[in-house]
């Protein structure tokens, strides 16, 4: 069974220009999140979807991130414009039912992001 | 701030030696769970402990929630160069579901 898949794998831009990420979770899984981790840190939780609904992105920075899960399944993170603090590794998850304490989340490769 | 505290953030130990890493908070989670990371690849589940108290052995590794569910700890015996990768804790909260990593705690074993 293949895992999360991730696109692309590394990305250099410029600041103030934009940059999408792409992630198909694993097939069968309703929930998919997006997190961000920086050098020496783990994940933070970005944005998590049920299906396609977005039920939490309380720690998404609205002004220049934004998220779209259009009929439930692959995923797409954009930030526009990007700033050289956004340069980090940007990992999607999928998981089957977020609602239990023994719920596992399958991690993608992530997006390695360098903003010059 | 980071929810959960882990400690030490670097270990560096020769084969054969024991580690154990230490993850700590002052919140309760409805479980804790465990994961390795390595080089440009996303984290990998070891272990969900959901019991206060509940220990988990996994091969060399024993995992243990604290009593209280706010800590927990991870022993590597006899450890190998195999084990070298970043180590994260990851709390549970039954309130919103969400998942709070620590910063995570790089294990390096020389052969």
């Amino acid at each position: 069974e293949a895992g999360v898949v991730q696109s692309p794998r590394y990305k250099i831009i410029e600041k103030k220009q934009p940059v999408a990420f792409w992630c198909n979770p694993i097939s069968g899984h309703n929930t998919l999140y997006w997190y961000l981790q920086n050098l020496g840190q783990g994940p933070e939780l970005l944005i998590r979807y049920e299906n396609e609904e977005a039920v939490d992105d309380s720690q998404l920075p609205k002004d220049r991130f934004s998220a779209e899960r259009l009929k439930g399944v692959d995923s797409t993170l954009k930030i526009q414009p990007a700033e050289l603090g956004d340069s980090a590794v940007y990992l999607c998850a999928s998981s089957t039912d977020s609602g239990r304490d023994t719920d596992t989340q399958y991690f993608g490769p992530g997006t390695r992001l360098t903003v010059l | 701030t980071q929810l959960l505290e882990q400690s030490p953030q670097f270990l560096s130990i020769q084969e054969g030696e024991n580690l154990t890493v230490y993850c700590n908070s002052s919140s309760v989670f409805s479980s804790l769970q465990w994961y390795r990371q390595e080089p440009g690849e996303g984290p990998v589940l070891l272990v969900t402990v959901v019991t206060g108290g509940e220990v988990k052995k996994l091969k060399r590794l024993t995992f243990q929630f604290g009593d209280a569910r706010k800590d927990s700890s991870l022993h590597i015996t006899a450890a190998q160069p195999g084990d070298t990768g970043l180590y994260l804790c990851a709390g549970l909260r039954s309130n919103d579901y969400k998942l709070s990593f620590g910063a995570g705690t790089t294990v390096t074993v020389r052969a």
